[in-house]
């Protein structure tokens, strides 16, 4: 079975400071492609990057970054100098050649000013 | 910014009443899926569709249906709507595989009543 685990239902952060999601998965495929979606409160969701699971280096995108642990199956997203518009559903997803996309239960995610 | 569009995007009906949420993207992709998701929760995949004419049934099960007569359109009718259908709908299309990271639209919120 494939599945996507979000182990933090809520996480907070204070403005300016950095935070990490958690996200976990299991697959049985070599090659699939990971995602952090984000889905503001009553707005559209957002890719906010992407990992190929051939390529070890990391990808980043400005504040946000992942640390991709390919034997361990976790994904994590770390949001640097957090900003008020950060504040967010953010899911974790697994897309693979053989199945569409898998997404995580999600992890709200709270801006303190 | 994906070109997946939505309509309508808030719509409050009575029971009983047939309903069908339109939806339609211009970036010929073949792959659509329509989710469920309640307010902060995780999304539940319930259609999908990869080109014209095919449709089938997601891992929630629903009362809706769906057709694909066109590669651009993924329309999703309730015949009776009942209170227990209010929940926010979502459309999304992919592109090919083995990347196949979805584009959403922005949402329908249905309440019936």
């Amino acid at each position: 079975a494939q599945t996507v685990t979000q182990s933090q239902p809520e996480m907070s952060v204070q403005e300016a400071e950095t935070v990490t999601l958690s996200c976990t998965y299991d697959t049985s495929e070599s090659d699939y492609y990971l995602f952090w979606y984000k889905q503001p409160p009553s707005r559209q969701m957002i890719l906010v990057i992407r990992q190929e699971a051939y390529k070890q280096q990391n990808a980043t995108e400005n504040r946000f970054s992942v640390n991709f642990q390919k034997a361990a199956k976790s994904f994590s997203l770390k949001i640097s100098d957090s900003q008020l518009g950060d504040a967010a559903m953010y899911f974790c997803a697994l897309s693979r050649i053989s199945n569409d996309m898998r997404f995580g239960a999600g992890t709200r995610l709270t801006v303190k000013p | 910014e994906a070109d997946i569009y939505q309509t309508p995007r808030y719509l409050v009906i009575g029971t009983g009443k047939k309903i069908t949420l339109e939806c339609s993207q211009t970036m010929g992709h073949d792959k659509m899926y329509w989710y469920q998701q309640d307010p902060g929760m995780e999304l539940h995949l319930i259609h999908y569709s990869y080109g014209v004419n095919s449709t089938e049934k997601g891992d929630l099960s629903s009362e809706s249906t769906v057709s694909r007569i066109r590669t651009e359109h993924f329309p999703l009718t309730l015949e009776s709507a009942r209170p227990s259908h209010t929940s926010q709908y979502l459309c999304a299309s992919s592109g090919e595989a083995p990347v196949g990271e979805q584009y959403f639209g922005p949402g329908t919120r249905l309440t019936v009543t």
